[in-house]
């Protein structure tokens, strides 16, 4: 069963605090993406990356950063927690070889930040 | 740019009656088109997908039928069910002008009552 996992369900930070979010997938696609999903906004896209080592800056990359190292994982960094981003974090994958995009999601990370 | 709007919700339906919810897109190639389901405290998942024109995706009972004359893969299932509260994307793809990305609508959230 493929499978996107994520480190956390749900985390309290402090403001101004350094935060990790970790996700990792294990159905070898080259693509990975961060969304935050809030109420009536829907899923914005905050970073992707296409390969290792490899990073696009999505729709509201503001305050956030990521390290893909390998493959398999992509970590979103907040530098310092601002109240503003408190939100669901998503994480999601998807196959390049494919004629079509499905994206496989993990189960996300409900962050909050005091 | 391409783009997603989908019906506002919440839809509040009674088990048994008929769904609708209403997609239309704008996009400057010729994208795939897809409709991913949130349950309750979880990630997205792929539902159903249509990759061109005229194409019917379908699954679990739920259909939603690709038109490129009026731009609209508008959902649909004949009887729901409690088990199909959750909150529904639409969302599309196009790769020679999008890259890897999906864009994804607001959401419409379905609560359906016993």
């Amino acid at each position: 069963d493929v499978k996107v996992t994520q480190s956390s369900r749900y985390l309290v930070k402090r403001t101004g605090e350094k935060v990790f979010l970790e996700c990792v997938q294990d159905m070898d696609h080259e693509n990975m993406f961060w969304y935050r999903q809030d109420p009536g906004l829907g899923l914005r896209l905050i970073y992707f990356s296409y390969d290792v080592k490899m990073k696009e800056k999505g729709d509201i990359p503001e305050g956030y950063s990521v390290s893909r190292e390998k493959k398999e994982r992509f970590s979103l960094i907040l530098e310092s927690a601002s109240t503003n981003q408190t939100s669901m974090y998503l994480c999601a994958s998807s196959a390049t070889y494919r004629s079509y995009n499905e994206q496989f999601f993990g189960p996300g990370t409900r962050l909050t930040v005091l | 740019g391409n783009s997603v709007t989908q019906m506002e919700g919440p839809v509040t339906l009674s088990e048994e009656a008929f769904l609708t919810i209403n997609c239309t897109y704008t996009a400057t190639g010729y994208p795939s088109l897809f409709w991913y389901v949130q349950y309750p405290g979880e990630g997205l998942q792929l539902l159903l997908k249509a990759t061109k024109a005229d194409d019917k995706g379908s699954n679990k009972g739920f259909e939603a039928t690709y038109r490129k004359e009026t731009t609209s893969f508008h959902l649909e299932k004949g009887s729901v069910q409690v088990s199909d509260s959750a909150v529904y994307f639409c969302a599309l793809s196009d790769t020679p002008t999008g890259g890897f990305k999906t864009i994804f609508g607001a959401g419409t959230r379905l609560f359906v009552k016993a």
